[in-house]
């Protein structure tokens, strides 16, 4: 079964600290991973998206990497402002035998104290 | 520009009454979806469409009913409500299902089933 892994599940950082998340997933093979930004009581808004070839994407302060081989995916956030406390959620589309479908990960809740 | 936008944003049922949550989109965008999220899970499709007149089953569809008689509305019917169907809801549209194409979120139905 395909599966979308993030860790870790929460975080705390204090403002202007770096932090990253990571998603692991078992979908193969996929044609883009993506990471969405879900503030609470919001949808999700997209961030970035990379397809199976491009191993880094940068949106402002986030910077997403991709590792096909190993199935990795990051997600840094650069100096983070208080308006970065969200939940952020990697999305992978299949390819192929895998199916055009969209994979959730559970998300990672990040909190930055003042 | 409202983008996505879902009514209601709070709604409390009793089992087995029945409701249509109303998602409408301004984008013109061919592809319309509906998706569930619940604590700890990822966001799981329900039902989508490609089209006007053309809608198909997700992953969780059992319960749900959809139509899609115009490009702009999408409502998810839910036809006799089980506290299972306890949720947050989420109506997303894009351009199209492939490579590329972010998906835009509404703000959510909170839904509680008693």
């Amino acid at each position: 079964k395909n599966q979308v892994e993030q860790s870790p599940q929460s975080l705390i950082i204090l403002e202007g600290k770096n932090c990253t998340l990571q998603c692991n997933y078992t979908v193969s093979p996929f044609s883009n991973l993506r990471w969405y930004k879900q503030d609470t009581g919001r949808g999700p808004v997209s961030l970035t998206i990379m397809t199976f070839s491009e191993n880094t994407k940068s949106n402002g302060r986030y910077t997403a990497t991709l590792d096909a081989d190993t199935k990795q995916s990051s997600l840094h956030i650069t100096a983070s402002q208080l308006s970065d406390s969200a939940s952020y959620i990697c999305v992978v589309r299949g390819a192929g035998a895998a199916g055009n479908k969209l994979t959730f990960g559970g998300g990672t809740r990040v909190l930055v104290k003042p | 520009n409202a983008g996505v936008t879902q009514t209601p944003k709070f709604q409390v049922l009793k089992t087995g009454q029945s409701m249509t949550l109303q998602c409408a989109q301004d984008m013109n965008h061919e592809y319309m979806s509906w998706y569930r999220q619940d604590p700890g899970m990822g966001l799981r499709l329900i039902h989508y469409s490609v089209g006007a007149g053309i809608t198909d089953q997700g992953e969780v569809p059992n319960g749900y009913n959809v139509s899609r008689s115009t490009t702009e509305d999408f409502p998810l019917r839910l036809l006799s409500a089980a506290p299972s169907q306890t949720s947050v809801y989420f109506c997303a549209s894009s351009w199209g299902q492939g490579d590329g194409s972010p998906l835009h979120f509404g703000n959510g139905t909170r839904l509680t089933v008693t």
